[in-house]
Order: structure tokens, then C-alpha cells, then sequence
């Protein structure tokens, strides 16, 4: 089944406790993102990736770091948590189609900072 | 000023009614307009895509277009509780980055 996962679905932590958000897709899509949902503010990227290493920010990067050292993987990787940071995030994937860029989005991870 | 505003309801419709969610944006250069839905815990899907103007129908589902008016809208006919999700209307300037501008997404209950 195609499909994006992310892990874990649900975490609870600490300020300053670093922690990361797996992402994965069996699609071989060369683009991947990732979202972060707040209340009244939708959806926002946070940093996305055209392919293998190559990385650029989104809207929100501040505070985030991500890699992509496989083409099915990009983690999230939050140094050091704050309060801020809490919400709900999805990691996408999409091919470079051209003139057509569906995204597809994982389940989502509830994030608290505490 | 956001470039893409949404009224995030909720809307409450009984069954069977026409249901029409709008959005509004900012930038001229925009091309690409979808539609997203998301049922509660889960990731937004795609539900609509259209390019420039105009209107495109998928079974229940009309999305309109109007790019002078920075306008677009998504039409339910016949809605059901099963379309009960919030839908997102989301806009891009090319089809081939991850570069999508998100609406805050309208909450939609459908009543039996």
C-alpha cells in the first residue's frame, strides 16, 4: 500500500530535550515536507526537500533541523523543544510531475512540550 | 494580510443540502488551486485540482475558479455525513515545488 508513515503518533516531552519525528514513503517521491498544524493558523511547511541531501526552508523553519540521507526517509529533528513547538505535524511526499504536485500526508504527530 | 483566507466555520448542514466553502488569496501569480479534506485524526488528502480558471466537476464535487476575483470555491451537492471533515483550499504559483500555500480549512458537519 502506498503510503507515508510518521512516528510516533503521539509524544509528550520536556523543554530541551531533543527528540525526532521519523518520516518515511514507499512512493519513490523526490519531494518531501514537513507541516506543522496549529489552531487558526492551518497548515505551514516547516522545511521541504526537492531530493537525496538537498534540503530548503519553508515558512517556520526556527528551531527545526531535517536531513535527507535516504530518498524514503526525512526526520524532523527538534534540538532543543519549547512550549511553541507544540502541535500537530504531518510529513508529505510528492513527485515532480511537472505541472501537477498532489501531496500526499502521513497521519500525523501530536507533539507536547512541556 | 494572509495570502490565503478561509472562514473556518464550523458549518452545520442537514443532509442532502448543497454546501459551498470559498477562499480568498492574495497573490495574482498563483496557477495551481486543490482542495484538501481531513478527517478528525488523520492527514488532509486531495480531494480537487484545477489550473487557472474555471470550473471541474467530480461526481458530487464542483471546484470553481475565478482568478479575477482571487476566488475559489468548492460545491457538495447532495452532501452526506460522511463528508463531514474540514477542507482546505490550497494554492500554488508552479506545479513542481513542495510550495503550497495552505487555508486554515472550514470544519463541515453534515446532520442526519
Amino acid at each position: 500500500e502506498a503510503q507515508v508513515t510518521q512516528n510516533p503518533r503521539y509524544l509528550i516531552t520536556v523543554t530541551g530535550k531533543k527528540l525526532t519525528v521519523t518520516c518515511s514513503q514507499n512512493m519513490n517521491h523526490e519531494y518531501m515536507s514537513w507541516y506543522r498544524q496549529d489552531p487558526g493558523l492551518g497548515l505551514r511547511q516547516i522545511y521541504y526537500s526537492m531530493n537525496v541531501e538537498v534540503t530548503d526552508k519553508g515558512d517556520v523553519p526556527e528551531g527545526y533541523k531535517v536531513s535527507r540521507k535516504e530518498k524514503r526517509n526525512f526526520p524532523l529533528i527538534l534540538e532543543s523543544p519549547s512550549p511553541n513547538q507544540t502541535s500537530l505535524y504531518f510529513c508529505a511526499s510528492n513527485r515532480d510531475r511537472g505541472s501537477y504536485n498532489e501531496q500526499f500526508f502521513g497521519p500525523g504527530t501530536r507533539l507536547t512540550v512541556l | 494580510q494572509k495570502e490565503v483566507e478561509q472562514d473556518p466555520g464550523p458549518l452545520s448542514v442537514p443532509e442532502g443540502a448543497i454546501v459551498s466553502l470559498n477562499c480568498t488569496y492574495s497573490n495574482s501569480a498563483f496557477q495551481y488551486f486543490m482542495w484538501y479534506r481531513q478527517y478528525s485524526r488523520k492527514g488532509p488528502e486531495l480531494l480537487m485540482y484545477t489550473y487557472s480558471s474555471g470550473n471541474k466537476e467530480d461526481g458530487r464535487f464542483t471546484a470553481q475558479v475565478d482568478k479575477s476575483s482571487k476566488y475559489i470555491s468548492l460545491f457538495i451537492r447532495d452532501s452526506q455525513p460522511s463528508d463531514s471533515a474540514t477542507y482546505l483550499c490550497a494554492i500554488s504559483n508552479t506545479g513542481t515545488a513542495s510550495k503550497l500555500t495552505f487555508g486554515t480549512g472550514t470544519r463541515l458537519q453534515v446532520t442526519l
